[in-house]
């Protein structure tokens, strides 16, 4: 199956600053997902966009789609100590449709106090 | 209660051992999953139970055999594994298993070494 890429795989910020992760992938999408695991634990959802959406936001987090570039962000603001962690992005693909999410590599967020 | 609860949370096991990993959900949910995530890598699927029936199997090698004895358990019999099979196994429930994937709720996840 197809995989998502993501960039940077590894960002070291201050705390305070902005994040930015980007995703991309391969096929059409009924929707993308992001997620973050603290290291060695389980994955927590943190946001849900589908395809006809184009932005969404939670809290300090931002996410964007663009289906014509097949690809997505997600912008932590005001970044703490406590985001460090992996994120990962998730697509849930048409062509498999009623199937599978398909991880992306992931994304070491490292935020320094 | 929006938890997904798994033990145990490490296990070590010889090649010839048999053992099971547990999950457990209370959400109502009837979609349950298994994945397993090497260091440094994004999870990779390898079960899904859809209302207790086996909907995918990932070419899973017969040494990992699921079971879901109810739509709140779901459990991962280990037997004759090899080294290359330890990993961090996670369990994840949603609500259902359709056409569209839905935010899907993992446990902590159990840390499997095979000595």
């Amino acid at each position: 199956s197809q995989q998502g890429e993501e960039d940077p795989q590894a960002l070291s910020i201050q705390e305070g600053e902005n994040a930015t992760m980007n995703c991309s992938y391969k096929t059409s999408i009924n929707n993308l997902q992001w997620y973050r695991q603290n290291s060695g634990r389980g994955l927590v959802h943190l946001i849900l966009i589908r395809s006809n959406e184009r932005e969404k936001h939670s809290g300090r987090l931002r996410v964007t789609l663009d289906t014509s570039k097949k690809s997505s962000s997600l912008l932590i603001t005001a970044s703490r100590a406590a985001d460090t962690a992996s994120y990962f992005c998730a697509t849930d693909e048409r062509e498999t449709s009623g199937s599978r999410l398909t991880f992306g590599e992931g994304t070491q967020l490292t935020v320094n106090p | 209660d929006t938890e997904v609860t798994q033990t145990p949370k490490h296990l070590v096991m010889g090649m010839t051992n048999k053992k099971s990993l547990k999950c457990e959900q209370h959400m109502g949910h009837r979609a349950m999953y298994w994945y397993k995530q090497k260091a440094k890598k994004p999870p990779e699927l390898m079960f899904v139970y859809s209302y207790e029936k086996l909907s995918i199997n990932e070419s899973v090698p017969s040494r990992f055999s699921p079971e879901c004895p109810n739509s709140s358990l779901l459990n991962l019999h280990l037997h004759a594994l090899q080294p290359e099979d330890s990993a961090l196994y996670l369990c994840a429930s949603s609500h259902r298993h359709g056409r569209t994937q839905e935010t899907q709720y993992f446990g902590p996840g159990t840390r499997l070494l095979v000595l």
